[in-house]
């Protein structure tokens, strides 16, 4: 078990409209990512945290911007949500070293 | 940059077969190989992973895979599926001490026949 709680799980917003995604993890760990999911695709970065206030970008980060003000949180927004933003998103955390990648369970957005 | 690569999109088996799921990946030095597992609904959980040593390596729920460097492959296998095992299937490249460089590849969907 992780210790990642991700909120909403489900979420349906209109186009246009800013959305914030909420990563919650138990364990005090320096890196958490999230992803996007999609068919055909695996899974692709978007954003990276490698501590308090560090963050960066991934390989698919236009549009989105993160925040992460304590250890425990990481918060993903969509600023001006878009139809091609709609996937399944995946929040991970990393212990360092040469260990796996944790995952949350996913919350699955749908703009329309 | 690493890549990683699952020929099989779809793949159907049925209960109490045999099954292989490849992966090939792309990377310039030694790479850490994972297999993650995803059920409906839920996120990925971790079946297996290489990082050094012994290339036949042992996970949960009876999956094992071979790292075979002369063939950039780390291949999932297990003996005998049973309809639980009904999931998508991802393999992953990672690279010491960067959790950012982790790379998926496409993910083979595997459905299970009574």
């Amino acid at each position: 078990d992780a210790g990642i709680t991700q909120s909403p799980r489900h979420k349906v917003t209109e186009t246009g409209t800013p959305v914030t995604l909420r990563c919650h993890q138990t364990e005090n760990h320096r890196y958490m990512y999230w992803y996007r999911q999609d068919p055909g695709h695996g899974l692709r970065l978007i954003h990276y945290s490698y501590g308090v206030k560090d963050t960066d970008k991934g390989e698919v980060s236009d549009g989105y911007s993160v925040s992460r003000s304590k250890t425990e949180d990481f918060l993903l927004t969509l600023e001006s949500a878009t139809s091609s933003q709609t996937s399944v998103y995946f929040c991970a955390n990393w212990t360092g070293a040469d260990s796996p990648l944790h995952f949350g369970n996913g919350t699955r957005l749908t703009v329309t | 940059a690493q890549s990683v690569t699952q020929p099989d999109i779809h793949i159907t088996v049925s209960e109490g077969a045999s099954l292989e799921l490849r992966c090939n990946y792309s990377y310039g030095a030694t790479p850490y190989l994972f297999w993650y597992v995803q059920s409906p609904g839920q996120g990925l959980q971790l079946l297996l992973k290489y990082l050094s040593g012994d290339t036949l390596v042992q996970g949960i729920k009876g999956f094992e895979a071979e790292f075979k460097r002369s063939q950039s492959s780390f291949n999932l296998r297990k003996p005998s599926v049973h309809w639980s095992d009904a999931a998508e299937y991802f393999c992953a490249v990672g690279a010491q001490g960067s959790g950012q460089n982790f790379v998926f590849g496409p993910g083979t969907r595997l459905s299970v026949l009574p």
